[in-house]
């Protein structure tokens, strides 16, 4: 049983950065394809990006591409999601999801982090 | 790469049948058999409930079930419940020359 656990709330400034991070436990991050998505505030789900097994490389929806970055510490099985240059629009939650046991079914997710972008 | 299309919105009584459409392209639904379904209650983490079309989880109840036809896919409802009130989110696989995935506009499913 997989068990994603995101860090809190954040509050930023237009322009700043965020990073969240989603705690894996249950499996390794080696044995799963993690991807990342968000949800503004009334507004349906947003794919962001998430690891290829077929190319071994992470990809990002193109609308986020140079914005974003996701990166993975094996040694604690922990996930990031940064974004930069941080815009209104960007308020959302963001969620991790994964699923060792499908292909594109995502049947695991975190409980999500809110992130505030605000002056 | 535009999102996938659902109704905003559907009704049923309870123990009635639903099904909610999500109309795609040739370049992602129309060409992979990698469509999932989502529930989602308010402030809550989605749940999957249909992968690969027509494919259910461990614990997703029978009464949920999914098909596709050409570049739309769609997910019923039978027997409806009270709880079943939420909104849904299908999702396809949309590679070509690249890995992305996309979502629908999501709908709000209404118990009456």
């Amino acid at each position: 049983q997989v068990q994603l656990v995101q860090s809190g709330a954040e509050v930023k400034k237009p322009g700043a950065s965020v990073k969240v991070s989603c705690k894996v436990s249950g499996y390794t991050l080696t044995e799963l394809s993690m991807h990342w998505v968000r949800q503004a505030p009334g507004k349906g789900l947003e794919w962001m990006g998430g690891f290829d097994p077929e190319d071994g490389e992470t990809i990002y929806a193109q609308k986020f591409q140079g914005r974003v970055t996701m990166t993975e510490d094996t040694s604690t099985d922990t996930a990031y999601m940064e974004l930069s240059s941080l815009r209104s629009e960007d308020t959302a939650v963001y969620y991790c999801a994964t699923d060792p046991d499908t292909a594109m079914g995502l049947g695991y997710w975190g409980q999500g982090t809110l992130v505030t972008v605000s002056s | 790469q535009s999102a996938l299309t659902q109704p905003a919105s559907v009704s049923g009584s309870p123990g009635q049948s639903i099904t909610i459409s999500c109309t795609g392209t040739s370049s992602d639904v129309g060409s992979y058999n990698l469509v999932s379904w989502y529930q989602q209650h308010p402030g809550k983490a989605p749940k999957l409930m249909i992968y690969e079309v027509s494919k259910r989880p461990s614990g997703v109840s029978n009464r949920f079930s999914g098909s596709k036809s050409g570049n739309t896919a769609s997910l019923t409802i039978s027997g409806l419940q009270a709880e079943d009130e939420a909104d849904y989110y299908c999702c396809s696989y949309a590679g070509s020359s690249t890995f992305n995935v996309v979502f629908g506009g999501g709908t709000k499913l209404t118990v009456l």
